[in-house]
């Protein structure tokens, strides 16, 4: 099955660095790759996804690139704050058909700290 | 974005009591549903797939016995932790999966802790 493989565990950055989070994945077909925000005893809400038609998609300060040969993507995200703090994850899913459509496996997780 | 709610939220129940947990679509009709067990500080391990009309897919490893899993309408499933042990003591998160977009919109989570 999908192995999805996240770095780093812990990321502690300045108010108003970048940030960088990058993630592998073993399988081929994977196509959709997104990445969730889980703040401490909350749900994972969705922040941006990329699929494997495209090789970079921005949304303000988030961005996400792919690189489909490499099997790697990652977040980028920009001008930190102290409200992105929280535990990041991403994720991959393999394309339509089959008992496995849509089924996510996920990375390790990675907690960002943003100080002030 | 898309609302998933989770029922309960958090529940105490003793040891060998069963424990049913609801998950909802609010905004759309879910064909499919997923529910996820996350320990703490560590990363979403996914349980089951549920499908409305069938029986659900269980990841390996997972006692289909023990957690149960009935997707009786396109806007409910349910996962029923059964004869409940302290080790199954866990967060449980669901989510729906889009038929417009594929994305998956997570519930809020339910905190079991089995005595």
């Amino acid at each position: 099955g999908e192995n999805v493989e996240q770095h780093p565990s812990t990321l502690s950055v300045q108010e108003g660095d970048s940030a960088v989070i990058k993630c592998t994945y073993s399988d081929s077909a994977s196509n959709y790759f997104p990445w969730y925000k889980q703040e401490l005893g909350k749900r994972p809400q969705l922040i941006i996804d990329i699929r494997s038609n495209v090789g970079e998609k921005k949304d303000q300060r988030i961005a996400v690139t792919l690189n489909k040969t490499a099997k790697h993507f990652s977040l980028h995200i920009t001008e930190t704050q102290p409200e992105d703090s929280a535990v990041y994850f991403c994720a991959a899913s393999i394309g339509a058909g089959g008992t496995s459509y849509g089924k996510l496996t996920f990375g390790q997780g990675t907690i960002l700290t943003v100080h002030p | 974005g898309a609302v998933v709610s989770q029922h309960p939220s958090r529940v105490i129940c003793k040891s060998g009591t069963s424990v049913k947990i609801e998950c909802r679509s609010l905004d759309f009709q879910a064909t499919t549903m997923f529910w996820y067990r996350q320990f703490p500080k560590q990363s979403l391990m996914l349980m089951a797939t549920s499908n409305e009309g069938s029986k659900a897919t269980y990841e390996q490893g997972v006692e289909k016995d023990k957690f149960l899993i009935n997707h009786a309408s396109l806007t409910l499933s349910t996962l029923t932790v059964t004869s409940a042990h302290p080790e199954d003591s866990s967060f449980y998160i669901c989510s729906a999966r889009s038929p417009y977009t594929d994305t998956q919109y997570f519930g809020p989570g339910t905190r079991l802790t089995v005595l």
